[in-house]
């Protein structure tokens, strides 16, 4: 069965704090990971792809396969982070994406 | 940079009538795709089309439901008989073969 799994809903941090947002999945095969982002009214857009392995806005993720994880990490959270996150996986390119729950990340001063 | 544009974006209708949500993807997209969100809930697949035809299909996307893109460019989800558990956000996106997914700002439909 295909699933993504983000255990918090919410995640608050102080601004400068180190976040991270988890994502585990479950996947018979090699899934393409993202992290797709939705600011305040605006729509789902990407954040990171795994294969690109390059950092957008200070975010990182690393595909774990052993732990089955894509954890989203930024070393120092600012006020404009603050967002919902979803993590999703595809069995390739051109097939559906599954999403997680999404994690709301609030970012305080 | 071009987007994905949904129409409307809010949509109220009554329960039992036939609503026809719209999508106009980016142009050289070839893979189209039809997202749900229910209030609090995760987003969902419902649907994707490809070369004209649907390629894969969720178990949410039943008889009440069909997509087509007439012209080439317009993509359209139709709910034929509208229930109450089908008020939700719904999504478009698309995709070259081998880039992300692309979505739009979504549509909000509202059964009463």
């Amino acid at each position: 069965a295909q699933r993504v799994t983000q255990p918090e809903k919410l995640l608050s941090v102080f601004k400068g704090a180190p976040v991270e947002l988890k994502c585990n999945y479950s996947y018979s095969g090699s899934p393409e990971l993202f992290w797709y982002v939705q600011y305040s009214r605006q729509r789902l857009q990407l954040l990171l792809r795994h294969i690109s392995r390059e950092s957008i806005k200070g975010f990182t993720a690393d595909l774990n396969k052993g732990e089955t994880s894509f954890h989203l990490k930024k070393p120092f959270a600012q006020e404009e982070d603050s967002a919902m996150y979803y993590c999703a996986l595809s069995g390739h390119y051109g097939n559906k994406l599954v999403f997680g729950a999404g994690t709301i990340l609030r970012v305080k001063s | 940079e071009p987007e994905v544009t949904q129409t409307p974006s809010h949509q109220v209708t009554q329960m039992g009538q036939e609503v026809i949500l719209r999508c106009v993807p980016i142009s050289n997209h070839l893979y189209f795709y039809w997202y749900r969100q229910i209030l609090g809930q995760k987003v969902e697949f419902l649907v994707s089309f490809y070369n004209n035809e649907i390629s894969e299909k969720s178990e949410i996307f039943d008889d009440q439901f069909s997509v087509e893109r007439p012209d080439g460019s317009n993509f359209t989800l139709k709910i034929r008989s509208t229930k109450l558990e089908d008020s939700a956000m719904y999504f478009c996106a698309g995709t070259l073969s081998n880039q992300p997914q692309h979505f739009g700002d979504g549509t909000r439909l509202s059964i009463l």
